[in-house]
């Protein structure tokens, strides 16, 4: 039973446009969401996260918004960039302030010049 | 800066071989952790140390051992491979008192290929 779900496996959008990513969870336990980025070859990087507590964070180019009614998050990056050309993990965790950490299993998004 | 340290980067084995797997990182963390990455599954959580001398089990530990060298190295071993543990295996660390412990530090990754 996978308890973050990112139900598409691929996204495309052009430079400058809106690039929204979308995760689904189904346990209330979870109280801390992180968006990773991850290049070929390298190991995932943290990019955003949000606390249950809050329904939106923002960081530059980057927003998560969390929806705990629906159990669903998404990313949104604007403008889309080329180098924004990566795999997204949706992550969650329900042990407070671990590395224990349930992901998702990404979600590859092509910026196109 | 090297952050997280992983080697060795690539790795053919047979099944029944033994090998390990290490990490290292120079950021002072607490807490250390092996995730395996497979295609449409996200990444698992196998083992983790939340402190030097402590180690537990994760979501998929079956098959693995893992031991904490010491505060910067935390190897991962598998004693008998098999195919089902073909894999990308990523180290990473994290600190309490960091602002988010949640926020891993990952190595580059070490893909294991079991024939």
């Amino acid at each position: 039973d996978q308890q973050v779900k990112q139900n598409s496996p691929s996204l495309s959008v052009q430079e400058g446009r809106i690039s929204i990513l979308n995760c689904d969870y189904t346990n209330s336990m979870f109280d801390y969401f992180l968006w990773y980025k991850k290049y070929p070859a390298e190991g995932p990087t943290f990019l955003i996260s949000i606390s249950s507590i809050k329904d939106k964070n923002e960081d530059g180019r980057f927003t998560v918004f969390l929806n705990k009614s629906a159990k669903h998050l998404s990313l949104h990056i604007v403008p889309s960039q080329p180098g924004d050309s990566a795999v997204y993990f949706c992550a969650a965790s329900a042990t407070g302030n671990t590395g224990k950490l349930i992901f998702g299993q990404g979600t590859t998004l092509q910026v196109k010049p | 800066n090297a952050g997280v340290t992983q080697t060795p980067k690539f790795q053919v084995l047979k099944t029944g071989q033994s090998m390990t797997l290490q990490c290292a990182q120079d950021m002072n963390h607490n807490s250390m952790y092996w995730y395996r990455q497979d295609p449409g599954m996200g990444l698992r959580l196998i083992y983790y140390s939340a402190s030097e001398g402590t180690t537990d089990k994760g979501e998929v530990p079956n098959g693995y051992n893992v031991s904490r060298l010491n505060k910067r190295e935390f190897s991962l071993r598998l004693e008998s491979a098999a195919p089902s543990q073909t894999s990308v295996y990523f180290c990473a660390s994290t600190s309490p008192g960091v602002a988010g412990a949640n926020v891993l530090t990952f190595g580059a990754g070490s893909r294991l290929t079991v024939l």
